[in-house]
């Protein structure tokens, strides 16, 4: 089984409506992330969040929120999707410490379409 | 201002062409230098962290160099399943916090 899952995998969806994109892991971790990826822009941080009461913002949050319900499910929220939020969206986990630095765990990702 | 440039965009291979992929950077504070490899359609996996200059991971095919301005994956004799776009992020310690800044990533294709 995946240790880090995202649903949907695919979504369209039109102007203006609210959409979630919910994110679990089984991996232990404490810290979470939700990215977006365009192309030739690379992936951009929107949230993330380092335990369950740490929730930040990250370089592109305007227009989104996120909920972190318990240690293993972080969510995204587009409160009034748009046009150009249509992207492909990645969650990660870590377990970053203070020594030992190691890479993030990213889910399958997220193809949100907005019309 | 932060910056990781990838280089190239893209690089097509012959099988068993050799070559490097190159993450150039301009940070303050950093802390590790990770490389990841990403398929169509997938999510990023985690192939390398490099602490400090000097430093040199392997893994298969895959060798990962670092140096106080850049980081190399050295692909030695690639096969077709090498093919997928390999992204370079830099994690450092800045006034505000920690800090991860991906670059656009090389979309290598491997060829027979």
């Amino acid at each position: 089984d995946a240790d880090v899952t995202q649903t949907p995998r695919n979504r369209i969806t039109k102007t203006g409506k609210r959409i979630m994109l919910e994110c679990s892991q089984t991996k232990g971790h404490d810290r979470m992330y939700w990215y977006r990826q365009d192309p030739g822009l690379g992936l951009q941080l929107i949230y993330y969040s380092f335990d369950v009461k740490d929730i930040n913002k990250g370089e592109i949050s305007d227009g989104y929120s996120v909920s972190r319900q318990a240690q293993a499910k972080f969510s995204l929220s587009l409160e009034s999707a748009i046009p150009n939020q249509t992207a492909l969206y990645f969650c990660a986990t870590s377990d970053f410490g203070h020594r030992d630095i190691r890479g993030q765990f990213f889910g399958p990702g997220t193809r949100l379409t907005v019309l | 201002e932060d910056q990781v440039t990838q280089s190239p965009e893209a690089l097509r291979l012959q099988e068993g062409e050799s070559s490097s992929l190159n993450c150039s950077y301009t940070v303050s504070g950093l802390r590790g230098l990770f490389w990841y490899r990403q398929d169509p359609g997938k999510g990023p996996e985690f192939l390398f962290t490099l602490y400090s200059a000097g430093e040199e991971k392997e893994k298969e095919r895959l060798k990962a160099t670092l140096t106080k301005k850049e980081s190399f994956l050295h692909i030695t004799a690639p096969k077709p399943e090498d093919s997928a776009t390999y992204l370079c992020a830099v994690y450092q310690l800045t006034g505000g916090g920690n800090k991860l800044t991906f670059g656009t990533g090389t979309q290598l294709k491997v060829e027979l």
